[in-house]
């Protein structure tokens, strides 16, 4: 167990909606992060947050949005969803904000658009 | 932006005998390098890491080398094992910047075959 937990664990959607996935890091970590998990494309980073506040962007669609609230739980909302969000999303907490230590996954959401 | 390149996607070993993922990286001013085990089904996990000061690390049966001139790190499995089936990925990142992204490469699936 990596002290990461994310909900849900699955989620079955159709096209157009919208989902929101929850993160919440170990405790004491102030960073989390969000990655899209497809089969061809490995781990695609998508955002980074620490205490509150955006630190980085990756290859996040406009239609994906995220947020880290004050207890430092994020949260990734999906919109306008299409089939090729189809994915396993991972939820990772690291102590600081420079990824030069561990990166601590939760188990992931994966999320099926139909 | 940074660029991490993995070979090879598959790999296929007989137990006991050694294997070798090779990344190459874009950006010369990354100066840190972990390697992820995915299991099946399950979440990555940090298997070793490497930062630019040093050439090689080890840890039991896996080490890892760096070439900065090169901008090629490699893991090294030696003795494998069936539980050494996973997929890997290595990564890149520069610690010292602005940019706090941990880039990951496409992953090698690693097979022993008993």
């Amino acid at each position: 167990d990596s002290g990461v937990t994310q909900t849900p664990k699955h989620l079955i959607t159709a096209t157009g909606q919208r989902v929101t996935l929850r993160c919440s890091p170990r405790s004491g970590d102030l960073s989390v992060y969000w990655y899209q998990q497809s089969l061809d494309q490995g781990l695609q980073f998508l955002i980074q947050y620490y205490n509150g506040e955006e630190r980085a962007k990756g290859n996040i669609l406009e239609r994906f949005s995220a947020q880290q609230f004050p207890d430092l739980h994020s949260e990734l909302n999906l919109s306008s969803l299409e089939l090729g969000d189809s994915a396993l999303y991972f939820c990772a907490s690291s102590v600081g904000q420079r990824t030069t230590g561990e990166l601590f996954f939760g188990e992931g959401s994966r999320l099926t658009v139909l | 932006g940074e660029n991490v390149e993995q070979h090879p996607s598959t790999l296929s070993v007989q137990e006991g005998d050694s294997a070798v993922i090779k990344c190459t990286y874009s950006d010369s001013a990354s100066n840190y390098f972990p390697w992820y085990k995915q299991e099946l089904g399950k979440r990555p996990q940090l298997i070793i890491d490497i930062r630019s000061n040093v050439g090689e690390k080890k840890d039991q049966r896996i080490a890892v080398t760096l070439n900065k001139t090169a901008k090629h790190f490699s893991l090294h499995i030696t003795e494998t094992q069936p539980e050494d089936s996973a997929v890997y990925f290595c990564a890149a990142m520069n610690s010292g910047g602005s940019n706090y992204k941990l880039t990951f490469g496409k992953g090698t699936l690693l097979t022993v075959n008993p």
